[in-house]
C-alpha cells in the first residue's frame, strides 16, 4: 500500500464548489477504486475502474465523476451536486491476485 | 448483488482472550474474502484473506476460517493485546463481480489491559 498516494490530506471546500481529489499509484495495478467513509461507518463504493479509459458507477456516485486517462492516476471530482460531501475518502488498488490496498485518505469538510 | 453482513458490531475482550468475528455473504460465487484493520484517522489495512479453495488460513495469532456452505467466514484473533484495538471489516468479492468488494459493516473491536 506504501505505493498509493493521495492528495492532499485534508481538503476544505465551499458551498457550491469542484474540488478535485488525487489519487497515484506505482504498483502497476489495473483495477482503482474510490470509497467514502462517514464517521464510525463503514466503507461505500462510489466509483471503479478496471482498465484504463473505462470506469463504472459503484453504490453511490451520484454527486462524484472520475477519469482514468492514466494507468497511475484515478482522480475523483466532487462536484456541486454533492450536497453532503463531508467525508473520509479513500482510493484503493487491486494486484493479479485481487488483493486490495489502500492510500491515506482525504479528509474533505464543506465550510 | 453481493450483500456482507458482520457481527457483532462492537466486542469488547480482555486481554489475552480470543475475538471472533463472523461475516455472512449471499453470493455463492464469491471466491475471496479479506479482512482488513482501521485504526482511527488511518487507511485500511490487509491483514489476512482466505480464497474458496481453502477452508483455514493462519498467520501468528490470526486466523480465518471460511465455510463456503454456510455461506459465512471468520477471523479469530488469540492472545489478544491493546494494539489489537481498531475497527476490522470483512469483504467479499468474485469474478462475475468483477471482482470489486462489498464491505461487512464493521466490527469496533476494544481490548481492555
Amino acid at each position: 500500500d506504501g505505493g498509493i498516494t493521495q492528495s492532499p490530506k485534508y481538503l476544505f471546500r465551499k458551498e457550491g464548489q469542484n474540488v478535485t481529489l488525487s489519487c497515484e499509484q506505482n504498483l502497476n495495478h489495473d483495477a482503482m477504486y474510490w470509497y467514502r467513509q462517514d464517521p464510525g461507518q463503514g466503507l461505500r463504493l462510489i466509483y471503479y475502474s478496471q482498465i484504463v479509459n473505462d470506469f463504472q458507477k459503484g453504490d453511490i456516485a451520484e454527486g462524484y465523476s472520475v477519469s482514468r486517462e492514466k494507468k497511475e492516476s484515478f482522480p475523483l471530482t466532487v462536484t456541486s451536486a454533492q450536497k453532503n460531501p463531508t467525508a473520509f475518502y479513500l482510493c484503493a488498488s487491486t494486484g493479479r491476485y485481487n488483493e486490495q490496498f489502500f492510500g491515506p485518505g482525504t479528509r474533505l469538510t464543506v465550510l | 448483488g453481493e450483500n456482507v453482513e458482520q457481527h457483532p458490531s462492537t466486542l469488547s475482550v480482555q486481554e489475552g482472550d480470543s475475538a471472533v468475528i463472523k461475516c455472512t455473504y449471499s453470493d455463492s460465487a464469491s471466491n475471496y474474502f479479506p479482512w482488513y484493520k482501521q485504526e482511527l484517522g488511518k487507511r485500511p489495512q490487509l491483514i489476512i484473506d482466505i480464497r474458496s479453495n481453502v477452508g483455514e488460513k493462519k498467520d501468528q495469532r490470526i486466523a480465518v476460517t471460511l465455510n463456503k456452505t454456510a455461506k459465512h467466514f471468520s477471523l479469530h484473533i488469540t492472545e489478544t493485546q491493546p494494539e489489537d484495538s481498531a475497527v476490522y471489516f470483512c469483504a467479499a468479492s468474485s469474478r462475475a463481480a468483477g471482482n470489486k468488494l462489498t464491505f461487512g459493516g464493521g466490527t469496533r473491536v476494544l481490548v481492555k489491559p
